[in-house]
């Protein structure tokens, strides 16, 4: 079962930064925050993961609040294909990936 | 070069009948996955295999069986297809001790 919350939809400007937040007030210790997204009728993607620390990659960065309660996915300069739907899921090391229904971001010219 | 494959890409049977998809990874990892997603979009895993073994077996019918012949390989055999069976069937692989999964492209299966 999802332990985050994402707001549904959202939609953001060609060229400009995409900031996705999500919830996780009851994260565990050892429990990593993960990023993916899903292209319509594709296989979902990896984008980021962290622990504690904001982490930041080819295709974006993540903050993560001091807290650990909550965390923002930026993708930097959004472009079309960026459109998806996008997955903030929290897990151990337990092998097991729970989806929620993650946020529906639009990217619009 | 495809690092996670599955095959058939669509798969279209009646129901009752028993069918196969086949799932291969290329990356070296030594464990895979089975996830299902329904017509809601929910993305729910079925079955994990580490080094062939079953590590997760997340209440599925016992009509579904993983077989996983080898490391680089895992495959999902269902017998007497239902028409609550139709969804889009995603493979996936990880190394050990991490949740980094990277997906196949997805089995659509349609049972009439």
């Amino acid at each position: 079962d999802a332990k985050t919350t994402q707001p549904t939809s959202m939609d953001c400007a060609e060229g400009r930064a995409a900031n996705l937040p999500c919830n996780h007030s009851t994260i565990s210790g050892n429990e990593y925050v993960y990023w993916y997204r899903q292209i319509h009728s594709q296989g979902p993607q990896y984008i980021i993961h962290g622990l504690k620390n904001n982490e930041t990659n080819e295709m974006a960065s993540l903050i993560i609040t001091e807290d650990r309660k909550s965390s923002t996915l930026i993708l930097p300069h959004a472009t079309l294909r960026d459109t998806a739907v996008y997955y903030c899921i929290v897990g151990g090391n337990d092998y097991k990936l729970s989806f929620g229904a993650g946020t529906t971001v639009t990217v619009r010219a | 070069d495809t690092a996670v494959s599955q095959t058939p890409k669509y798969l279209v049977t009646q129901m009752g009948n028993d069918k196969s998809i086949k799932c291969e990874q290329n990356l070296g990892h030594d464990t895979m996955y089975w996830y299902k997603q329904d017509s809601k979009k929910f993305l729910k895993i079925m079955f994990s295999y580490n080094n062939k073994e079953l590590i997760i077996n997340e209440t599925v019918p016992n009509r579904f069986s993983p077989k996983s012949p080898d490391k680089a390989h895992l495959n999902l055999h269902i017998n007497s297809l239902e028409l609550g069976d139709s969804a889009v069937y995603f493979c996936a692989s990880s190394n050990y001790h991490t949740d980094t999964q990277y997906f196949g492209p997805g089995t659509r299966l349609t049972v009439l």
